[in-house]
């Protein structure tokens, strides 16, 4: 079956850091694949997506590289803010059919300190 | 914002009950998602509609069912509750039936405690 790896955290950086959250997948298809961002108390919000190999995804100073070859869509930004302090999800959509919804990872915690 | 409304916000309910909780897609999306975020769990998808029809199904309880209407929004009705249910649940949607560019915009959810 389909499924999403990610780093849990919490992941503490100090402001104007470089980021890196790992995501790796397995998929039976060939799948698109996300980021989305949780603020607290809020709803998922799409950061970026990428839809086949060596595609670049990016938004807001982040960017994530759709890699086939080794399976991963690792989420990088050069210098993060205190605003960028949320819970970072990996998904992914299987295109070789079947059910539909996203498969997500568990959730990466990333906390920014002034 | 999304422009994907869910009600009620908060949703508090004694095991063995019934709810319902409703969503609005967005204006022009025909297809709406469930999906469940629980501790545990993480978050699942639990079902698909689009313009109305069931398009696929993911880790949902048989206690559980959704359906969508002719004006497109969407209800999930969760019965004979246990402590278990309580989560957020989220609701999203998308222009499509699905496929690489089909993207999901998300609900605010509605978070169920059952006591």
């Amino acid at each position: 079956g389909n499924s999403v790896t990610q780093m849990e955290g919490p992941v503490t950086l100090s402001e104007e850091a470089f980021l890196t959250i790992n995501c790796t997948y397995t998929a039976t298809g060939y799948p698109s694949l996300f980021w989305y961002v949780q603020y607290p108390g809020e709803g998922l919000q799409l950061l970026l997506k990428a839809t086949k190999a060596d595609d670049k995804g990016s938004n807001k100073g982040f960017e994530a590289t759709y890699r086939k070859e080794t399976t991963s869509f690792h989420l990088e930004k050069g210098s993060v803010q205190v605003s960028d302090s949320a819970v970072y999800f990996c998904a992914l959509r299987d295109s070789g059919g079947g059910a539909d919804g996203l498969t997500f990872g568990k959730g990466t915690h990333l906390i920014i300190q002034p | 914002d999304s422009g994907v409304t869910q009600t009620p916000k908060h949703l508090i309910t004694a095991t063995g009950q019934r709810v319902t909780l409703r969503c609005s897609p967005r204006s022009g999306d025909l297809s709406v998602y469930w999906y469940q975020q629980s501790l545990d769990q993480g978050l699942q998808f639990l079902i698909q509609y689009y313009n109305g029809e069931e398009r696929a199904k993911g880790n949902i309880l048989e206690r559980f069912s959704a359906q969508q209407f002719p004006d497109l929004h969407s209800e999930l009705n969760l019965s004979s509750l246990e402590l278990g249910d309580s989560a957020l649940y989220f609701c999203a949607s998308s222009v499509g039936s699905g496929g690489p560019t089909d993207t999901q915009y998300f609900g605010p959810g509605t978070r169920l405690t059952v006591l």
